[in-house]
């Protein structure tokens, strides 16, 4: 059965940390999404790739967040240094892409709460 | 640009009640339209789609129908479950192959059902 898997499920730090959120998209799968979900904001794309390369991350703070591709089987994002308004549940979905609108598969979610 | 409205919640119904979802969207071309699920603590699940006007996307008891002359998507189920309590996304794909797969979606709609 393939999923989207990702680590850590929570994260609780303090502000002015790093912090480190592991993505691993289904096997075979060529597209990968970063995505955050508030109360407030609802779902909010951040960043996503295609093959590896990164498409679009125009819904990212740049001064503070990246999304990285390693390879094929990892994608990383990243805040540094973390801050009380970051805290949410930030989603990994991966999927298909060859124009034809495919489905997107997501992970459990990593839920962050910075103090 | 491309856009997804739904109807706000919180939708509240009784079990077996009938319900619908309304869901207009904007965008050029033909896109794809999705519905997806979110269960209390969970990621986003794709509940049906479909890709072409007049298709039919069904899946657990629920439909919905690609209406594109009121470009709309709205979801139903006769007859509703308790275990359907959860939060409702209607999302759009944009076939063309440079978008990579992209989602657009709307804000959910939350909907409990009572014994």
């Amino acid at each position: 059965d393939a999923r989207v898997t990702q680590t850590p499920r929570h994260k609780v730090t303090e502000m002015g940390q790093e912090v480190t959120m592991r993505c691993q998209p289904i096997l075979g799968h060529n597209t990968v999404f970063w995505y955050r979900q508030t109360m407030m904001q609802g779902l909010e794309l951040l960043a996503y790739f295609r093959n590896r390369a990164p498409l679009d991350d125009s819904g990212m703070p740049k001064d503070r967040f990246s999304a990285e591709m390693p390879d094929a089987t990892l994608a990383t994002l990243k805040i540094q240094p973390s801050e009380p308004r970051d805290s949410a549940v930030y989603f990994c979905a991966s999927g298909l892409s060859s124009g034809g609108g495919n489905e997107q598969f997501f992970g459990p979610g990593t839920r962050l709460t910075v103090l | 640009g491309n856009s997804v409205t739904q109807m706000e919640g919180p939708v509240t119904l009784s079990e077996e009640a009938f319900l619908t979802i309304n869901c207009t969207y904007t965008a050029t071309g033909y896109p794809s339209l999705f519905w997806y699920v979110q269960y209390p603590g969970e990621g986003l699940q794709l509940l049906l789609k479909a890709t072409k006007a007049d298709d039919k996307g069904s899946n657990k008891g629920f439909e919905a129908t690609y209406r594109k002359e009121t470009t709309s998507f709205h979801l139903e189920k006769g007859s509703v479950q308790v275990s359907d309590s959860a939060v409702y996304f209607c999302a759009l794909s944009d076939r063309g192959a440079s978008r990579g797969g992209k989602l657009i979606f709307g804000q959910g709609t939350e909907l409990s059902v009572k014994p």
